[in-house]
């Protein structure tokens, strides 16, 4: 059972590009989760995501972020005009459909580097 | 805003045990301590989670005090390999989400 994959493991971007991160959960799993980790700091949550559907998206920036979970296919985190402080390292997560504990399982992370 | 504080670094010889705090006192009835560690910049790697009792599994023990306001994680016999940050959360079934402080740094010495 393939745990969860992220792609592409590393992505340099000129500012104003677009970056797009992709993870697919492990298998059975209907919850996403995005994080974003700034060096030497702490995971820092962003959105998750049920298939075809946002339920918390309070960590994202409003703007030029966005993220999808669709039908089919992985979950797909947008950034668009891509600023330097974007730089960072993106993990995803995945977990089962939530019962009343709920362990996450983490993917190795997009890192993104802005130049 | 994480509802955990941990001590930002600690050292333990090869062989001991690694004890490892973790203070949350406005822990609520129904949330989990959850323990998770990260080598290297790697993926977040689960460990052990638990709600009242003490836990333990292959890879180490949990130990949560009866008001639940801390709990350590021990690792009976720390190796090189177990250098990492390990971060402490308490996770809240009602927001499904993890928030994570800033962990604590162990290096394991040779």
């Amino acid at each position: 059972n393939a745990g969860v994959m992220q792609n592409p493991r590393h992505l340099v971007r000129r500012r104003g590009q677009e970056a797009r991160l992709r993870c697919s959960p492990m298998k059975g799993h209907s919850h996403v989760y995005w994080y974003r980790q700034l060096p030497e700091e702490g995971l820092k949550f962003m959105v998750y995501l049920q298939k075809e559907n946002i339920i918390d998206e309070s960590g994202m920036p409003k703007e030029r972020f966005s993220a999808e979970f669709p039908k089919e296919g992985p979950s797909i985190l947008r950034i668009q005009q891509v600023v330097r402080g974007d730089s960072a390292a993106y993990f995803c997560a995945s977990s089962p459909p939530a019962g009343g504990n709920n362990e996450q399982f983490f993917g190795p992370g997009t890192r993104l580097t802005v130049l | 805003d994480a509802k955990t504080t941990q001590p930002t670094s600690m050292d333990c010889a090869e062989g001991r045990a690694a004890n490892l705090p973790c203070n949350h006192s406005t822990i609520s009835g129904n949330e989990y301590v959850y323990w998770y560690r990260q080598i290297h910049s790697q993926g977040p790697q689960y460990i052990i989670h638990g709600l009242k009792n003490n836990e333990t599994n292959e890879m180490a023990s949990l130990i949560i005090t009866e008001d639940r306001k801390s709990s350590t994680l021990i690792l009976p016999h720390a190796t090189l390999r177990d250098t990492a940050v390990y971060y402490c959360i308490v996770y809240d079934s009602g927001t499904y989400k993890y928030i994570f402080g800033t962990g604590t740094r162990l290096k394991v010495l040779a």
